[in-house]
């Protein structure tokens, strides 16, 4: 069964205090591993997709990177308009595969 | 961009009621998905649909019921509520080859009495 978990479950920052979110993951095959941020009271909003060890994405202060076993989501300078909850999900291969998503990290960038 | 919109912010029932909750996409996705979130269990699948009058069981289907007539319109359908089902509901669509990239609605939040 395909598992994700995610760490820690909340995060409080300074501005300006780069951090890391952890994704660690156990599936039969990847086929690519997402992750998303959900504000409150909003559905969640795709970030990237990564599909291979080694591979990293961008995106302004964030970057996703991936291993054969985990995902980190290294924030960079945050800003209080980067507190929200991040979510991760893989995909594993094979035909109409489901994501399996992790419960969620919720971070807070105090100004 | 992507507009996924789910007809109601907040819906109170009873149990024992019909519940229908609407999912309208204007961006002629193929594929469409019908969630549940819960604190501390995360996102769960329900039902998800390929195309037009196709759908397929998720994680957690008991319970539920899906309609898809309208390619931009999916329909859950809660046949008898019950307070297990109180949760918030999202509804996501795609347009690639089924699970990449999902673009999610504001969700339902629904209550059962």
């Amino acid at each position: 069964e395909d598992q994700v978990t995610q760490s820690p479950e909340a995060l409080r920052l300074q501005e300006g205090e780069s951090s890391s979110l952890n994704c660690s993951y156990t599936v039969s095959g990847l086929r690519g591993l997402f992750w998303y941020r959900q504000d409150p009271g909003k559905g969640p909003e795709f970030l990237f997709t990564l599909y291979s060890a080694g591979e990293e994405k961008e995106k302004e202060r964030l970057k996703a990177t991936l291993t054969k076993k985990e995902s980190f989501l290294h924030i960079t300078a945050p800003k209080p308009e980067d507190s929200a909850t991040y979510l991760c999900a893989v995909q594993a291969l094979g035909a109409n595969s489901k994501l399996t998503f992790g419960k969620g990290i919720t971070l807070s960038v105090r100004p | 961009d992507v507009k996924v919109t789910q007809s109601s912010r907040y819906l109170v029932k009873r149990t024992g009621e019909k519940v229908f909750l609407e999912c309208v996409q204007d961006m002629d996705h193929e594929n469409m998905f019908w969630y549940r979130q819960d604190p501390g269990l995360g996102l769960r699948l329900i039902y998800f649909s390929y195309d037009v009058k196709m759908k397929e069981k998720g994680d957690i289907p008991e319970g539920y019921s899906v309609s898809r007539e309208k390619k931009e319109r999916f329909s859950l359908i809660l046949e008898s509520a019950s307070t297990n089902q109180t949760s918030m509901y999202l509804c996501a669509s795609s347009s690639t080859g089924g699970f990449e990239k999902l673009f999610f609605g504001s969700g339902t939040q629904l209550s059962v009495l």
